[in-house]
This record gives C-alpha cells, sequence and structure tokens, in this order.
C-alpha cells in the first residue's frame, strides 16, 4: 500500500505568517486529498484533487503538487486555521492517510 | 442533505466482537458506496474497508480476516462487524461517503461513535 508521510508533524505560526506542510508519497499518485480536523471533530474535507478548495474552505489555501510530493499552504496564518490537516490517497488501494500535520498558533 | 451517523455499543470486552451501524439520508445506498474509517485516540485515521452501490466489498488487507461490512439499502443502513476486539482497537469510528464532483475525497462524515475495548 502507498503510505504517505507528513512533515512536520507539528508546527506553529504567527497570524498572517505563511504555512507551508508536505505530503509524500511512497509511490507516485495522481491526486491528492486534505482534510482540517479539530479536537472533538470529525474531519473535514479541505482540499481535491490536488488544489481545488472544498465547500466553505477560506481562499487563503490552497494545494499543489504531483507524483510523489504534495503540499498545503496557508498564504496567512489565521487563529481559526489552528488544526491537524490529513493528507489522503486513493490512486491505488487501499486509501490510505498521512499521520497528520499538527498546527498552532503562536 | 447527505447526512451519516453512526450508532455503537460504547464499551467492548477483549476478545468479543463490535457491531456498528452507519444509519444515512440524503441519498440512496443502492448508488453510493460508504466507508469506514477509524482513529484511535489522539493517533491518525485508517481506512477500514467499503460496501460499494451493488453490495460488493473491499477491506482493509491488515484488518480483512476479522472484518464484515454489510447493508440494509431498505433501511439505508450500513453495518460493520469486526470481531476478536483488541484494546488497540479502541478508537472513534467513522462512516463516510464520496462526493459526486470532488473526485475520491471523503466527503461527508458522520459525527462517530466511540469504542473502547476494556474489560
Amino acid at each position: 500500500q502507498i503510505v504517505l508521510t507528513q512533515s512536520p508533524a507539528l508546527m506553529s505560526a504567527s497570524p498572517g505568517e505563511k504555512v507551508t506542510m508536505t505530503c509524500s508519497a511512497s509511490s507516485s499518485v495522481s491526486y491528492m486529498y486534505w482534510y482540517q480536523q479539530k479536537p472533538r471533530s470529525s474531519p473535514k474535507p479541505w482540499i481535491y484533487l490536488t488544489s481545488n478548495l472544498a465547500s466553505g474552505v477560506p481562499a487563503r489555501f490552497s494545494g499543489s503538487g504531483s507524483g510523489t510530493s504534495y503540499s498545503l499552504t496557508i498564504s496567512s496564518m489565521e487563529a481559526e486555521d489552528a488544526a491537524t490537516y490529513y493528507c489522503q490517497q486513493w490512486s491505488s488501494n487501499p486509501p490510505t492517510f498521512g499521520g497528520g500535520t499538527k498546527l498552532e498558533i503562536k | 442533505q447527505v447526512q451519516l451517523k453512526e450508532s455503537g455499543p460504547g464499551l467492548v470486552a477483549p476478545s468479543q466482537s463490535l457491531s456498528i451501524t452507519c444509519t444515512v439520508s440524503g441519498f440512496s445506498l443502492s448508488r453510493y458506496s460508504v466507508h469506514w474509517v477509524r482513529q484511535p485516540p489522539g493517533k491518525g485515521l485508517e481506512w477500514l474497508g467499503m460496501i460499494w452501490g451493488g453490495g460488493s466489498t473491499d477491506y482493509n488487507s491488515a484488518l480483512k480476516s476479522r472484518l464484515s461490512i454489510s447493508k440494509d439499502n431498505s433501511k439505508s443502513q450500513v453495518f460493520l462487524k469486526m470481531n476478536s476486539l483488541q484494546t488497540d482497537d479502541t478508537a472513534m469510528y467513522y462512516c463516510a461517503r464520496n462526493g459526486i464532483t470532488t473526485g475520491r475525497l471523503f466527503a461527508y462524515w458522520g459525527q462517530g461513535t466511540l469504542v473502547t475495548v476494556s474489560a
């Protein structure tokens, strides 16, 4: 199965700061998907087909990448963006998730 | 609107079996697949398996021998059964569905049901 490795596992950012987190796949995938999860809540769909924002996701978020390397970027950190972000692939079975990047606000 | 809601036993004794129900609304199980995903406390997400609209199933190979997924289209319910539970099966169990225009994104999630494996 394809293993997704997210880095960093933990990061913090100040309000207004640009944030980038990465997701590395053990084999090439066609697309990457991202979720945001806050404590005591279900994962929220965040980015689909690598670069498309899900409904309601602020425009300061963006996704990019190809092959084995993907990233999620926040152009200007806001307090509400503090959460854990997971990447996910389903280019091959089974669908797999990365271990998550926990983003904290400074 | 699309909704999914899990219901489960809460507490399961080690070596016993687990049964969880996912009740859906806003769509037909005969047309859409439903997935099961779990998340141990403080840890990441693990895909368990799925049932397709036609009724066929796919499972995570690591758990395949212990898992069974079935459904009742007329009741809009999907069932997860797992046997021989151990403490590391303690997790929040979610059911989820893909979107229509969002590729293979899990676009809809239930609230989850917490299962604790303990004597």
